[in-house]
């Protein structure tokens, strides 16, 4: 299995909500990436998970929460989001922390109202 | 912050004829890589070159590195609508091997 998948394809959500993402991949990969793309501009990294350890935030804002509950499962928890949050969120991985290429999932596109 | 600037933004070419686009970095790189992207979707890796590589090659794109000028190119040669995408220059920085994206160039090959 060499994807990336990523639940839900779209979301929308009101500013008060609480939601997830999830990526999952099943090629034994030890690093994850969670990017926020908005429309016609390049991916922006937000997290970077090594051995299921948060070992890079980019100075995202405390209402995106990542999680890892194991090698092959990564949440994005939303909460009290505001509109220009929406955008396309993307997940890769690679296979270790040390590799160069990644792996995207096809992303969730978000739009919070 | 955006490591590097792609030109052309946008590019349309007819089936058959080359592509060129260009992509200029600030910082001294390990390596550079391109990634398509289909519209509204992931990122695919198409291709690596290290530092101490000048020209690669796979496929139908032939792709430059110029350290000197902090510069690459990417060469998609035979174009074929299937082509129309996205595509990026990404370098990696710090110890996470952190990827940033040039601005991107739309390429757009008519049937």
């Amino acid at each position: 299995d060499t994807e990336v998948t990523q639940t839900p394809k779209h979301l929308v959500m009101g500013m008060t909500n609480k939601k997830s993402l999830k990526c999952e991949q099943h090629m034994g990969h030890r690093a994850m990436y969670w990017y926020k793309q908005k429309a016609k501009k390049p991916p922006e990294l937000m997290f970077v998970y090594s051995y299921e350890k948060l070992s890079i935030n980019e100075s995202v804002p405390s209402r995106f929460s990542p999680e890892c509950p194991n090698s092959s499962l990564l949440n994005l928890h939303l909460h009290a989001l505001q509109p220009e949050d929406s955008a396309l969120y993307l997940c890769a991985s690679s296979p270790g922390p040390l590799a160069y290429e990644q792996y995207f999932g096809p992303g969730t596109r978000l739009t919070v109202t | 912050s955006q490591q590097g600037e792609e030109d052309p933004q946008a590019l349309s070419i007819q089936e058959g004829e080359n592509a060129t686009m260009n992509c200029s970095y600030k910082t001294s790189i390990n390596n550079l890589q391109w990634y398509r992207q289909n519209s509204g979707r992931g990122l695919v890796h198409l291709i690596l070159i290290r530092s101490n590589e000048r020209e690669k090659h796979s496929g139908r794109l032939r792709v430059t590195l110029d350290t000197s000028k902090k510069s690459s190119s990417l060469l998609i040669t035979a174009s074929r609508a299937a082509d129309t995408a996205s595509y990026f220059c990404a370098t990696d920085r710090g110890s996470a091997r952190q990827l940033t994206f040039g601005s991107g160039t739309q390429l757009t090959v008519l049937p």
